[in-house]
C-alpha cells in the first residue's frame, strides 16, 4: 500500500541554521503531497502542498519540491527560528479512492536560540 | 469563521467505560475524517464519513469502535469498553468534498486509566 517515510528526529538546530527534513513516498498512482506542522498541544496545520511532479510548495519560508523521479518531497528552510520548533509531518493523498491522508511518523524539530 | 471544533479536548476514562468524542466540521463542510495518533507516532486514518453515510471505515478496529455523522449535529466517534491501548490523540478533519483540502481540529486526548 501507500506509505511515507520521514527522517527520524529529533532534529536540533541553532537559530538561523539551514533546515532539511527528508521525506520519501511509495504510491501506486499519482499522489498529492503535503507537509503539516503540529505545535505542542495543538492540531495539525497545513504548511504547504504540491499536487503534481516538479511543483514547488512554499509557505512562511519553507519550501518543498515534488520529485517524481526520486519519489521525494524534502522540506527545506533557509534560516530557522525558535518559533519553528514543532513536529513536522509529511503526508500524501491519492487523487482517486478514499482520499484519506497517509502520514509519515513525524520529525520533531528543536531550534535553540 | 470557526474552524473544526472537537470536544472534549481531554478525556479520562477507566478501563471498561465508554468514550464519546465529538467533531463539528467547518461551516460548509459535509465530509469528516477521523485519525488516531499514538504517542510518538504519525496519524493513522480510521474512518471517512459524509452526512448520514460511512464512506470508508477500513482503518477502524473491528470491535468496540463506531462512528456516525448524523444529518444534524456533530460527528461522533464512540469507543466502547475502553482499554489502555486506546489512549491516544484523536483528530478530526473536515473538507468540502473528497478532492478538497482537509482541515484539522485541535484533537481529543484520551487517557485510559
Amino acid at each position: 500500500g501507500d506509505s511515507v517515510t520521514q527522517m527520524e528526529g529529533p532534529v536540533t538546530l541553532s537559530e538561523e541554521a539551514f533546515l532539511t527534513i527528508n521525506c520519501t513516498y511509495t504510491a501506486t498512482g499519482y499522489p498529492s503531497l503535503f507537509w503539516y506542522v503540529q505545535y505542542p498541544g495543538e492540531g495539525l496545520q497545513l504548511l504547504l502542498k504540491a499536487t503534481k511532479a516538479d511543483d514547488k510548495g512554499s509557505n512562511k519560508g519553507f519550501e518543498a519540491t515534488y520529485r517524481k523521479e526520486t519519489t521525494s518531497f524534502h522540506l527545506e528552510k533557509g534560516s530557522v527560528q525558535v518559533s519553528d520548533s514543532a513536529v513536522y509531518f509529511c503526508a500524501l493523498v491519492m487523487d482517486t479512492g478514499r482520499r484519506a491522508l497517509t502520514f509519515g511518523s513525524g520529525t520533531r524539530l528543536q531550534v535553540q536560540p | 469563521n470557526a474552524g473544526v471544533m472537537q470536544n472534549p479536548r481531554h478525556l479520562v476514562r477507566r478501563r471498561g467505560q465508554e468514550a464519546r468524542l465529538r467533531c463539528s466540521p467547518m461551516k460548509g463542510h459535509s465530509h469528516v475524517y477521523w485519525y488516531r495518533q499514538l504517542p510518538e507516532e504519525g496519524l493513522k486514518f480510521m474512518v471517512y464519513l459524509q452526512k448520514e453515510n460511512i464512506i470508508d471505515e477500513s482503518g477502524m478496529p473491528k470491535e468496540r469502535f463506531s462512528a456516525e455523522f448524523p444529518k444534524e449535529g456533530p460527528s461522533i466517534l464512540r469507543i466502547q469498553q475502553v482499554v489502555r491501548g486506546d489512549s491516544a490523540a484523536y483528530f478530526c478533519a473536515s473538507s468540502q468534498g473528497p478532492i478538497y483540502e482537509q482541515y484539522f481540529g485541535p484533537g481529543t486526548r484520551l487517557t485510559v486509566t
